[in-house]
């Protein structure tokens, strides 16, 4: 069945590391994107990307980054620099161009050591 | 300012009565798009309907039926005859033209149906 697959599930990351978030997807969809969700906050985008190797950030990108080597596949690096990682993490994909729906991985829940 | 209001933070109601979350969005575009999303405790986000901003008819789909007013900038969701598997977060959400497919999100209700 096609859909968006993250990797892993559940993410632990000691002080003064990085850690990478898998976000794969087999919809052959050429925009990509990275959620956080934080308890009553909603969800805020933190990178996207509309095509191979080009990206952009979103409203909170500090500490983060990514890259779009292959349509399929857009990992989120969460980096020492971020200073508070602890949330659930959502990686989504849909068709470049007329707004189209997004859809969901099932997440990856990043906790601190 | 925030471009998706939900007000509702958390709603419960009891099995079989009718519930409406409400939203309200802000935008000065005049093509614009909106979503709801429902999450269910397993986190994935699900994609219930998108809806753009010429086309105000309401719509209805089994339980669930959405009411779209330009007007007060409202785009409300009502599900009629509530049942224990809809209790999820509900999110809505806004897609303006000039934003590159962005969708900005309403900080979502919560909903409990109680058996």
């Amino acid at each position: 069945d096609g859909g968006i697959t993250q990797s892993p599930k559940y993410l632990f990351r000691k002080e003064g590391q990085n850690v990478t978030l898998s976000c794969e997807q087999n919809l052959n969809h050429d925009a990509m994107y990275w959620y956080r969700q934080d308890p009553g906050q909603g969800l805020r985008l933190i990178y996207y990307s509309q095509i191979v190797n080009d990206f952009q950030k979103g409203d909170i990108a500090e500490g983060y980054s990514v890259s779009r080597e292959k349509k399929e596949s857009f990992p989120l690096t969460v980096t020492s620099a971020q200073k508070n990682p602890t949330a659930f993490y959502l990686c989504a994909s849909s068709p470049f161009g007329g707004h189209q729906p997004q859809h969901f991985g099932d997440g990856t829940r990043l906790s601190i050591l | 300012a925030q471009k998706v209001t939900q007000a509702q933070t958390e709603i419960s109601v009891v099995e079989k009565e009718d519930v409406t979350l409400d939203c309200v969005y802000e935008t000065r575009d005049t093509t614009y798009y909106l979503f709801w999303y429902k999450q269910p405790p397993s986190g994935e986000l699900v994609f219930l309907i998108r809806r753009n901003s010429f086309d105000e008819q309401n719509e209805i789909s089994g339980r669930y039926s959405w009411n779209f007013q330009k007007s007060t900038s409202s785009f409300n969701f009502t599900i009629t005859a509530s049942q224990v598997v809809d209790s999820a977060v509900y999110f809505c959400a806004l897609s303006e033209t000039n934003r590159d497919d962005k969708i900005i999100f309403g900080k979502g209700t919560r909903l409990h149906i109680l058996p």
